[in-house]
């Protein structure tokens, strides 16, 4: 299986300042149609997870576009422009390229 | 609007069976593949099962092959997950996933239910 490494673990941020969480994979996430197969997903407390961004840097419907994705291959990040209080909860980044898919360990955002 | 809402979780003896069910709504339950999820308490994300929208492809995780079987009825748009020779480690919340294709990402979760196993 594909191992998914985040970092940080944890991340408390003042609101209106920006956060980045990386997530490196233990092999590349390019397929032969030219598509990367990582997503990340916000888990809110008390919730189930959400998407967020799809194939690498693509916003799902209805998220706000501070936030933001990039990388390629194997080192990706996602960066929140200017954190909300909305925005706490446990970031997943997860690769879908190979079954099973599967998950980073989470990074938990905290407002201080 | 999607909706996943799954039914079906409880408390469960060591070694016995449970039967997991997912209602579907707001979308062609049929066009889409599913899926369950699980995250056992305080812990992160495990994919379990996946099933394409005909039922055609199917994937179990190593850690419940034998154990779990993944079905749908797509005239009644839902899926299933029977659980049997369930074990400690099983305990769990587990979500019905929706993915557009098989093997794919999911887009949208359903709200979970918790299964214990536990003497």
């Amino acid at each position: 299986d594909i191992v998914m490494t985040q970092t940080p673990l944890s991340l408390s941020v003042t609101p209106g300042q920006p956060a980045s969480i990386s997530c490196k994979s233990s092999q590349s996430l390019l397929h032969s149609d030219g598509k990367t197969y990582l997503y990340w997903y916000l888990q809110k407390p008390g919730q189930s997870p959400q998407l967020l961004i799809y194939e690498v840097s693509s916003r799902f419907s209805g998220v706000p576009d501070r936030f933001s994705g990039s990388g390629s291959g194997t080192d990706f990040t996602l960066k929140i422009s200017r954190v909300e209080a909305e925005d706490v909860g446990v970031y997943y980044c997860m690769q879908g390229i190979h079954l099973p898919p599967t998950f980073g360990q989470g990074t938990k955002v905290e407002i201080k | 609007e999607v909706q996943l809402v799954e039914s079906g979780g409880g408390l469960v003896k060591p070694g016995g069976s449970l039967r997991l069910s997912c209602a579907a709504s707001g979308f062609t339950f049929s066009s889409y593949s599913m899926n369950w999820v699980r995250q056992a308490p305080g812990k992160g994300l495990e994919w379990v099962s996946s099933i394409s929208s005909s039922s055609s492809y199917i994937y179990y995780a190593d850690s419940v092959k034998g154990r779990f079987t993944i079905s749908r009825d797509n005239a009644k748009n839902s899926l299933y997950l029977q659980m049997n020779s369930l074990r400690a480690e099983d305990t769990a919340v587990y979500y019905c996933a929706r993915s557009p294709y098989y093997g794919d990402y999911v887009d949208y979760w359903g709200q979970g239910t918790l299964v214990t196993v536990s003497s």
